[in-house]
């Protein structure tokens, strides 16, 4: 079992849907949670962070955690054809700066 | 602010050849991290660096992967020989030092493909 685990799609919605994108993960000493948007050819930029369990919102984004089922998610409402990228959850114990990432989710969102 | 420059944007080489790879971060930040990003994967960290010093590399395929970061800001990353499995995008990225921040800055990455 890989420490994260995300489901690669492509995930494909119309726009102006809500969107959610999910990783799980097994290593109970992660701490600091990060979600990437990475578009075609580009290096990943980071979208949100969030330390520990709860949730955070920021424009059209939340990301949310629970730590007691190991399960994270981004949230992404009134999505636009722009937001069509792949999304990479990461994730790291407190402590380290090393992030372990998902393998990533693709999104298309068609007008 | 200028972002994390890489170069070559694309590669192509035979298997058996060499390559390097450069990388700039952005100006102050320590740590310096290289990645190999395998078509439909995640990144995957292959060395990190914290100013000239190397913090992890138990990911690097050290029989034919080298990293350098002389001064502590620019470095190189080299594959020789090189292998059809490294075919692949490498990333470079920085960020500040301290734990609590999170955020990498990740260049456009270098796209090798080994034939």
């Amino acid at each position: 079992q890989k420490e994260v685990e995300q489901d690669p799609g492509p995930l494909s919605v119309p726009e102006g849907a809500i969107v959610s994108l999910n990783c799980t993960y097994s290593n109970s000493a992660f701490q600091y949670f990060m979600w990437y948007r990475q578009y075609s050819r580009k290096g990943p930029e980071l979208l949100m962070y969030t330390y520990s369990s709860g949730n955070k919102e920021d424009g059209r984004f939340t990301a949310q955690v629970d730590k007691s089922s190991k399960y994270i998610s981004l949230f992404i409402r009134d999505s636009q054809p722009s937001d069509s990228a792949t999304y990479l959850c990461a994730m790291r114990a407190g402590g380290s700066y090393i992030p372990t990432f998902g393998r990533g989710t693709s999104l298309i969102v068609h007008p | 602010e200028a972002g994390v420059a890489q170069s070559p944007r694309y590669k192509i080489i035979e298997k058996r050849q060499s390559v390097a790879f450069w990388c700039n971060p952005i100006s102050g930040h320590a740590t310096l991290y290289w990645y190999q990003q395998i078509l439909g994967q995640g990144p995957k960290l292959l060395i990190q660096f914290q100013n000239n010093g190397v913090v992890d590399d138990s990911q690097l395929p050290k029989d034919r992967f080298s990293a350098e970061r002389l001064k502590g800001v620019d470095s190189t990353l080299k594959i020789q020989p090189a292998k059809l499995e490294d075919s692949a995008v490498y990333l470079c990225a920085s960020s500040l030092v301290t734990l609590t921040d999170t955020e990498a800055f990740f260049g456009q990455g270098t796209r090798l493909t080994v034939v």
